[in-house]
Formats: C-alpha cells, structure tokens, sequence
C-alpha cells in the first residue's frame, strides 16, 4: 500500500506565506486532497484535484504538484487558519484503497 | 449541499460488535459512502465504503471484522466491526467519497466510540 508524508508541525507569521508538504508515490499518480481540522471539529475539505476549491474556501488557499509531492500553499496565513491539515489519495497499488498523510499542524504566530 | 449524521452507541465493550449509522440529507443515489476514523490524538484512517447498490470496498486492515450496508428507503448506510479492541477507540466519521477523484466532500460531525469494559 502507499503511504503519505507529512511534516508533523509547520509555523508562520500571520500575514505571511507557508507551503505545507505531503510525499508519496502515489501521487505521481494521483492528485493530493487536503483537508482542514480544527479541534472537535470534522475535516473539512479545502482543495481537490489540480487547484480546486469548494464553494466557500477562500482564494488563499492553493495547490501544487512536483513529481511524488504535493503542497497546500496559504497565501497571508490569518489567525483563523491555524488548525492541522491533512493530504489524501488513493493508493497506487491497484486496489481501491484511500490513504491519508498523518497530519501537519500548522501553528499562526 | 449533503448533510451527513452518524449516531450510534458511545462505548462498546471489547470483543463486541460497534454498529453506527450515518443519516444522509439527501438521496443516496450515486455516492460512494465512506467510514472514517480518527483515534484521539491522531490521524486519519479510511475504513471503507459502500455504494448504493451495496457494493463494498474495505481497507486490507480491517479486513474480516468489517461490513457496512445501506438502506436507501431510510437514507442511511451503516457500519458493523466485529470483535472491537481498545484500539478501536476513536471519533467515527461517516462521508460521501467523490470515487473519481478520490476525495471526501461531506463529512459528518463525527462520533467518539470508546471500548472499555
């Protein structure tokens, strides 16, 4: 099965630009979805496929892919985006399986 | 916009059965409905899901202790793991997977299933 690599905590100075990362064969494959979760709150989807956001997901949120790894970039990070981020895909291996990165906290100093 | 519930018992005691059930504002024609979990403190761990028709995809993991069902005259789809270990402990999610492009745009609130005798 594969599996996606998340760096487990990232920082940024409101206002400012962060990448979060997520690695995986996979995703020479597939594209990374992310998911934003704020404590006692469910995942909520921020960016699918290519570069796509939900209805309601502001346009500071992007995302990109190089090769095995994809990145949720947020442009002028706020206060209100501090929560974890997870990636997802599906596995590569050609069974229908989906996997998820394990998580980057993303702290807004 | 789909809105999804999950309800279900909040502790189960070990070497049961957990059952929830996901209600879904909406049909549940052409979806994929998936089970999420997430033990306290931790990621993310897809379980499985179940189309309308009652085809049904597993993670390798849970293979054996897991089924799930739907039942489309109630708008509900459900989740049955047998044999539960402390290890089950977590919040449950139930949401609609977008199979095609592998991602999950509805989720539930999530419930938390504790197993303890």
């Amino acid at each position: 099965s594969s599996e996606l690599t998340q760096d487990p905590a990232v920082s940024v100075a409101l206002g400012q630009t962060v990448r979060i990362t997520c690695q995986g064969d996979s995703l020479t494959k597939y594209y990374a979805n992310w998911y934003q979760q704020k404590p006692g709150q469910a995942p909520r989807l921020v960016i699918f496929g290519k570069n796509n956001r939900p209805a309601g997901i502001p346009a500071r949120f992007s995302g990109s892919r190089t090769d095995n790894t994809a990145a949720l970039t947020i442009t002028g990070a706020r206060a209100d985006d501090e929560a974890d981020y997870y990636c997802n895909s599906r596995d590569s291996s050609g069974i229908q399986h989906w996997v998820f990165g394990g998580g980057t906290r993303l702290s807004v100093l | 916009q789909v809105q999804l519930q999950e309800s279900g018992p909040g502790l189960v005691k070990p070497s049961e059965t957990l059952s929830l059930t996901c209600t879904v504002s909406g049909s549940l024609n052409s979806h994929y409905w998936s089970w999420i979990r997430q033990p306290p403190g931790k990621g993310l761990e897809w379980m499985g899901y179940v189309y309308e028709s009652g085809s049904t995809q597993f993670n390798p993991s849970l293979k054996g202790r897991l089924s799930m069902s739907v039942d489309a005259s109630r708008n509900q789809f459900s989740l049955h793991l047998t044999s539960v270990t402390a290890a089950d402990t977590a919040v449950y999610y139930c949401a609609s997977l977008v199979l095609i492009a592998n991602y999950f745009d509805n989720w539930g609130q999530g419930t938390l299933v504790t197993v303890s005798s």
